[in-house]
């Protein structure tokens, strides 16, 4: 909805990184959320973003280009843990809804 | 941390009969909100609340849906009657209020209509 988008499927290698993507219609944007996502679980809070630049988290990065609708959530030193489901949610300044994008399932590989 | 809880988990019911899937939201938080989840697509939002009245809703809300929170027990959505296509997994969530960006989920309820 609203225009958000990601990939469906990235894969990386345990130990690497893996960036995961997610552009967004920019009309009336106020803010993206990251969240986690496992089969069958709740999706978990990482990361809220509203000014353009680089916010590092430490294990979990995330950037934000709000003139050119773009977002990637980076994620470091890779363990194997860290498949799972990534979902990028635009906040739009209509009482805190979130509208989500299909989510990327992140696999990573020994 | 703080947690959301949905009862029940599954729920299996026939098509035209009601259903009501319960939420208890993380307890200072005055926001409430559900999403529905269809197999494989995107999370789609369907309704926020506060303070006793609904806010703002999506057109996937159809006339069938209400939802409640009497008496602050549990937030409620009921289909009444359900259909076919309202299979799917809802989720719950909650927020302290609409200014603050974390939204703190439930784990789902799967619902299947036959």
């Amino acid at each position: 909805g609203q225009g958000v988008e990601q990939p469906d499927n990235l894969m990386s290698v345990e130990g690497t990184f893996a960036r995961v993507n997610c552009t967004y219609s920019t009309s009336g944007f106020n803010g993206l959320s990251w969240y986690q996502q496992r089969e069958g679980h709740a999706p978990v809070f990482l990361s809220y973003v509203v000014l353009d630049g680089l916010k590092d988290s430490g294990h979990f990065s995330t950037f934000l280009s709000r003139s050119n609708g773009y977002s990637y959530l980076l994620l470091t030193e890779l363990q194997i843990k860290d498949s799972a489901s990534y979902l990028c949610a635009v906040r739009w300044p209509n009482y805190n809804v979130l509208y989500f994008g299909s989510g990327t399932k992140l696999t990573v590989e020994p | 941390g703080p947690k959301v809880l949905q009862i029940p988990s599954h729920q299996i019911i026939d098509m035209g009969q009601m259903v009501t899937l319960n939420c208890d939201p993380v307890s200072n938080h005055l926001y409430f909100y559900w999403y529905k989840q269809i197999l494989g697509q995107q999370m789609e939002f369907l309704v926020n609340f506060y303070n006793g009245k609904v806010m703002e809703k999506s057109k996937l809300f159809k006339d069938q849906f209400s939802v409640e929170r009497p008496d602050g027990s549990y937030f409620t959505l009921k289909i009444q009657p359900t259909a076919l296509e309202d299979s799917a997994v809802y989720f719950c969530a909650s927020s302290l209020d609409d200014n603050y960006a974390e939204q703190f989920f439930g784990p789902g309820t799967r619902l299947t209509v036959l």
